[in-house]
């Protein structure tokens, strides 16, 4: 089955740094790669999706790359703030006999310190 | 739109007892996935319902089981609880579960076994 793995399990940055979080995938069926984030005592909210027809996306402070090649994604968040700290997953789709796989990673904690 | 609702949000229960967990999806979704989200283990797929036939079911005991009713409105019930499946369970709906179809969580049941 698909494995997908998260990394790094914690980052701390400081407020205005850039974050990155990177992620990579073993099935090469999935095609459908999403990023939550998840914030104390709250379920998981997507901030960002890409489809695997796309290399890049970005949406203000927030983007995401897609290497179908290398099977990897990564999170890009610029000019990070206090309200940024939350926990991120990534996950990663295939349909399968019609309906949807989907895996998560473990999640990245990060820590803006203001 | 209003989005995925989950009752009751926290639950305190014994050992042996059983549970009633309730998500009402986003209007229009009829694909609704469950998850178990705990420290160790991240977030586990359960099961996935669309148009009242499970569809999908992940590794668990059949203690676990769900269903879903015409209007799309999920169950899922813990039977004989064990310690063990003190978690945070997670209500997932999307339009109809295909592989590049976008979920969105609720806010989640905080389920306590003592």
């Amino acid at each position: 089955g698909e494995n997908v793995e998260q990394h790094p399990s914690t980052l701390s940055v400081q407020e205005g740094d850039s974050a990155v979080i990177k992620c990579t995938y073993s099935d090469s069926a999935s095609n459908y790669f999403p990023w939550y984030k998840q914030e104390l005592g709250k379920g998981p909210q997507l901030i960002i999706d890409i489809r695997s027809n796309v290399g890049e996306k970005k949406d203000q402070r927030i983007a995401v790359t897609l290497n179908k090649t290398a099977k990897h994604f990564s999170l890009h968040i610029t000019e990070t703030q206090p309200e940024d700290s939350a926990v991120y997953f990534c996950a990663a789709s295939a349909d399968s006999g019609g309906y949807q796989k989907v895996t998560f990673g473990t999640g990245t904690k990060l820590q803006v310190i203001p | 739109k209003a989005g995925v609702t989950q009752t009751p949000r926290y639950l305190i229960k014994t050992r042996g007892q059983q549970v009633t967990l309730s998500c009402s999806p986003i209007s229009g979704h009829r694909s609704v996935s469950w998850y178990q989200q705990t420290p160790g283990q991240g977030l586990q797929f359960l099961f996935e319902y669309f148009s009242e036939t499970q569809r999908n079911k992940g590794n668990f005991p059949g203690r676990f089981s769900g269903r879903q009713f015409s209007n799309s409105r999920s169950e899922m019930n813990v039977s004989t609880l064990e310690l063990g499946d003190s978690a945070l369970y997670l209500c997932a709906s999307s339009l109809w579960g295909g592989g590049t179809d976008t979920q969105y969580f609720g806010p989640g049941t905080r389920l306590t076994v003592l």
